[in-house]
């Protein structure tokens, strides 16, 4: 069963890089057919997707993170990465890792997430 | 994007009783070469990750009660839990997978009455 783990620092100063990791067991990150998600919460409200990234290593950003965003692997260590840049207050959340298999689809890719991490806060403050 | 506008932000249902959340779409989402609505029903309950529900609109995730369905196609879908029982108190969130930027509903709170 596929196991997903953030990690990374729980404060970030603001304008600085927000940096995490997921790290994945009992899949891999370079299979065929999965898309590796990030998705955040910030606290007590709804979720935001912030993008994705296939074994190919081709990536789609939500347009509305301004190109603030990167999602890279690391297929020797089975981990996917976010990096976001120039935080602020705005971009304290819970920062969740997902996976959406191509399984579920049949002419067209979908992203239906099936597995989540259990998340990590961050938070943007001096 | 396409913008997901769910009802009731919260509701009270009565132990056994049916609860009844509504999803509306900015935009269609039910694809005509395949007849599939992109849209997916998660659960979150407090401290933990969403789990997703439904997705197609109506289909069944593997393990999901049978108290649990989803119904609707284009830009009008409804999450039905039939009996709700005390484990269903939760947030639930629908999630549109037409098209990217992929976006979620803003969440109804279930809880019990």
């Amino acid at each position: 069963q596929v196991q997903l783990q953030e990690s990374g620092p729980g404060l970030v100063k603001p304008s600085e890089t927000l940096s995490l990791t997921c790290s994945v067991s009992g899949d891999s990150v370079s299979s065929s057919g999965l898309y590796w998600t990030w998705i955040r919460q910030p606290p007590g409200k709804g979720l935001e997707w912030l993008g994705h990234i296939f074994k190919s290593g081709g990536s789609t950003y939500n347009p509305s993170l301004k190109s603030r965003v990167t999602i890279s692997l690391d297929t020797p260590k089975n981990q996917f990465s976010l990096k976001l840049s120039s935080v602020t207050a705005a971009d304290t959340a819970m920062y969740y890792c997902a996976r959406a298999p191509q399984v579920y689809c049949d002419i067209t890719s979908c992203y239906i997430f099936d597995s989540w991490g259990q998340g990590t806060l961050v938070i943007v403050s001096s | 994007d396409i913008v997901l506008t769910q009802s009731p932000d919260s509701l009270a249902v009565s132990l056994g009783e049916r609860a009844t959340i509504n999803c509306k779409s900015s935009q269609n989402v039910l694809y005509s070469s395949n007849n599939k609505n992109y849209l997916a029903w998660y659960q979150q309950k407090p401290g933990q990750p969403p789990k997703v529900l439904i997705y197609w609109a109506s289909t069944r995730e593997s393990g999901v009660p049978d108290r649990f369905s989803g119904s609707g196609s284009g830009t009008d879908f409804t999450l039905t839990i039939s009996t709700l029982q005390a484990e269903d108190v939760a947030v639930y969130y629908c999630q549109q997978y037409f098209g990217t930027p992929l976006t979620f509903g803003g969440g109804t709170k279930v809880e019990i009455e």
